[in-house]
């Protein structure tokens, strides 16, 4: 079961780019990436997902390096509203398989003027 | 579509009651989950089911039940409340597996118990 580890929090300024990585060193081969974002009182919102290299959104792009126990969430020019919790999650969810999502305690971005 | 609705959204049980939270989605999704966060804390998987008819463990799953009857309803049932059930109590579902798919998540039911 990959076990993820990010940094408990992070502070940015409004129009920088912020970068979130994660480690997920024990990932297996068919486990896929996936990046929820959670403001206070409400369920996690998807961001993005990847199995490798780089995939890119309208709000945000995922780099996978080729060995795969990192991955790094980057915010293009964040704003205030971008102030949450981020989410790595990494598993391979398959019927029968039982529990492989991880969450783990995630990251707290704040986003100050 | 409302997307993903649960129901209620606070509620406070005496140790030993028994209650049903309620999970119903609109996206016709095969997938459904129940997740539980504790305060500061990430999601912890409860029970899943990848179609109705369906359900199995998750990572913590003692103290709960559920069933799929439709697609769309999905409840969490809390036979014998306890203070360590006290938690947010997520939703979710997906059209398919959540290895490849985004999950869907509902607004949460703040559960305490005294």
């Amino acid at each position: 079961l990959a076990k993820t580890t990010q940094p408990i929090s992070m502070d940015s300024y409004e129009g920088q780019e912020v970068n979130i990585t994660c480690s997920h060193n024990n990932i297996a081969t068919n486990d896929y990436i996936t990046w929820y974002q959670q403001f206070p009182s409400q369920g996690p919102r998807f961001i993005i997902q990847g199995y490798k290299t780089k995939v890119t959104n309208e709000v945000a792009s995922l780099f996978i390096p080729a060995d795969r126990k990192s991955s790094t969430l980057s915010l293009p020019r964040v704003s205030l509203s971008d102030t949450a919790v981020y989410y790595c999650l990494v598993g391979d969810f398959s019927a029968g398989g039982g529990n492989k999502l991880t969450f783990g305690t995630g990251t707290q971005l704040k986003v100050e003027l | 579509n409302a997307g993903v609705t649960q129901t209620p959204k606070f509620r406070i049980l005496k140790i030993g009651q028994s209650m049903t939270l309620q999970c119903t989605q609109d996206m016709n999704h095969n997938y459904m989950y129940w997740y539980r966060q504790d305060p500061g804390m990430g999601l912890k998987l409860i029970y899943y089911s990848v179609g109705a008819g369906i359900t199995d463990k998750g990572e913590v799953p003692n103290g709960y039940n559920v069933s799929r009857s439709t697609t769309e309803d999905f409840p969490l049932r809390l036979e014998l409340a306890a203070p360590s059930q006290t938690s947010v109590y997520f939703c979710a579902s997906s059209v398919g597996t959540a290895s490849n798919q985004p999950q869907h998540f509902g607004d949460g039911t703040r559960l305490s118990i005294l």
